[in-house]
């Protein structure tokens, strides 16, 4: 079954601060598609990237970077030099290529970045 | 711009009563989505439609029901069997290629809060 685990509820860290929220995802397809969104305050989300099964190279841009290991099943991403604009809920999301339309969605995790 | 509108933002329902919430986008996107938001369970999927007069039931469908008149405008209704109606709902929007449909990104309204009076 396809399942998407955000462990981490909240965070809670200092402005310039480093931080990384970790995204743990199950399936059985060997093609599938992996997301990241931000859902700030104002309730709508934004996707953020896109990763498929096949390229496990990681991602840079600006301070985002995500690390995609399919040996342990995960997809993190980390925000370096946090910023009180990046104070959001972030969504890992997995879908199936075998799934159609359905996405399955993390719990999310609060991201709070106090200046 | 272009972009998804959902209405209102904020939303009131007495007990036994149907409420409509509204759903309208203007990305020309075949695929649209509605998501229930409830705190610490992140979304899940009530139903999505692919094409016009043409919709599926997602994973918590009871309770809700939706139309697809206009490819334009998927509204939701939440009608009075839905007995847990409180919850952030979010409409979605997709343009998925004729392959590889898992790949398509969403894009989101600024969501509607409904709560029970």
């Amino acid at each position: 079954a396809q399942k998407v685990t955000q462990a981490q509820t909240e965070i809670s860290v200092v402005e310039k601060e480093d931080v990384t929220l970790d995204c743990v995802y199950e399936t059985r397809d060997t093609t599938y598609y992996l997301f990241w969104y931000k859902q700030p305050p104002s309730g709508e989300l934004v996707f953020l990237i896109r990763r498929n099964s096949f390229d496990e190279q990681n991602e840079i841009s600006g301070r985002y970077s995500w690390n995609f290991q399919k040996s342990t099943s995960s997809f993190n991403f980390t925000i370096t030099a946090s910023q009180v604009v990046d104070s959001a809920v972030y969504f890992c999301a997995l879908s199936e290529a075998s799934g159609g339309f359905k996405t399955i969605f993390g719990a999310g995790t609060r991201l709070f970045v106090k200046a | 711009d272009g972009g998804i509108t959902q209405s209102p933002k904020y939303l009131f329902r007495k007990e036994g009563q149907n409420v409509t919430l509204s759903c309208e986008q203007n990305l020309n996107h075949d695929a649209m989505y509605w998501y229930r938001q409830d705190p610490g369970q992140g979304l899940r999927l009530i139903y999505y439609s692919q094409i016009v007069n043409d919709f599926q039931k997602g994973d918590i469908a009871e309770g809700y029901s939706v139309s697809r008149e206009k490819k334009e405008s998927f509204p939701l209704t939440v009608t009075s069997a839905q007995k847990n109606p409180t919850a952030f709902y979010l409409c979605a929007s997709s343009r998925p290629g004729q392959r590889e449909i898992a790949k398509n990104i969403q894009y989101f309204g600024a969501g509607t809060r409904l709560s029970v009076l």
